[in-house]
């Protein structure tokens, strides 16, 4: 099975300002048809996890444009350009090149 | 709105079954893959099921494989989760969601099953 790491476990931001979370695989994520399906996932407090980026870079609907994703084979990156109050939460990558098993990181928790 | 609604948790004893259902809307609920994942109180995500478009493939989490059963009815844009010789460490939210292009995006509210005597 694919694992999937991600660091820092927790990370302090202030408001206003950069913050980046790292997610690394175990084996390279590049699938044989050329995609790279790497997911990123925002859970604020007391609701359900929400995609925000697929296939490494790909914002979904409505996400606002502060949040980017970048990286590549196995190691990947969510960026969050200028930090606001709504983005506290946990944040967490997800893999889904290597069938069966999807796996999860284990989460980044973003507090202020 | 694509909108997967769970249902069916509870307070269970261990060794006790549970059904979890979800229903969902705003999509062609055949055409896509489904899944469970769940969340242990303070815990991560864990993919433990899903379910192909006709109800083939299959697959389960070694942690629920043998105790816990995936269907699904097209028909009633139904998925459904059976639950058999359930333990504590299963205490978990239980969130239905879409498989999409390798993908999970739209997910439920989730329902919580608590497992305790």
């Amino acid at each position: 099975d694919v694992v999937m790491t991600q660091s820092p476990l927790s990370l302090p931001v202030t408001l206003g300002q950069p913050a980046s979370i790292s997610c690394r695989s175990s084996q390279s994520l590049v699938h044989s048809n050329g995609n790279t399906y790497l997911s990123w996932f925002q859970q604020r407090p007391g609701q359900s996890p929400r995609r925000l980026i697929y296939k490494v870079s790909n914002r979904d609907s409505g996400v606002p444009d502060r949040f980017s994703g970048s990286g590549s084979d196995t190691d990947f990156t969510l960026n969050i350009s200028r930090v606001e109050a709504e983005d506290v939460g946990v944040y967490y990558c997800m893999q889904g090149t290597h069938w069966p098993g999807l796996s999860f990181g284990g989460g980044t928790k973003v507090e202020i | 709105q694509v909108q997967p609604v769970d249902s069916g948790g509870g307070l269970v004893k261990p060794g006790g079954s549970l059904r979890l259902s979800c229903v969902v809307s705003g999509f062609t609920f055949s055409d896509h893959y489904m899944s469970w994942i769940r969340q242990a109180p303070g815990k991560g995500l864990e993919l433990i099921s899903y379910i192909g478009k006709i109800s083939s493939p299959t697959y389960y989490a070694d942690s629920v494989r043998g105790r816990f059963t995936i269907s699904r009815d097209n028909a009633k844009n139904s998925l459904y989760l059976q639950m058999n010789s359930l333990r504590a460490e299963d205490t978990a939210v239980y969130y239905c969601a879409r498989v999409i292009d390798s993908s999970i995006d739209h997910w439920g509210q989730g329902t919580l099953v608590t497992v305790s005597s």
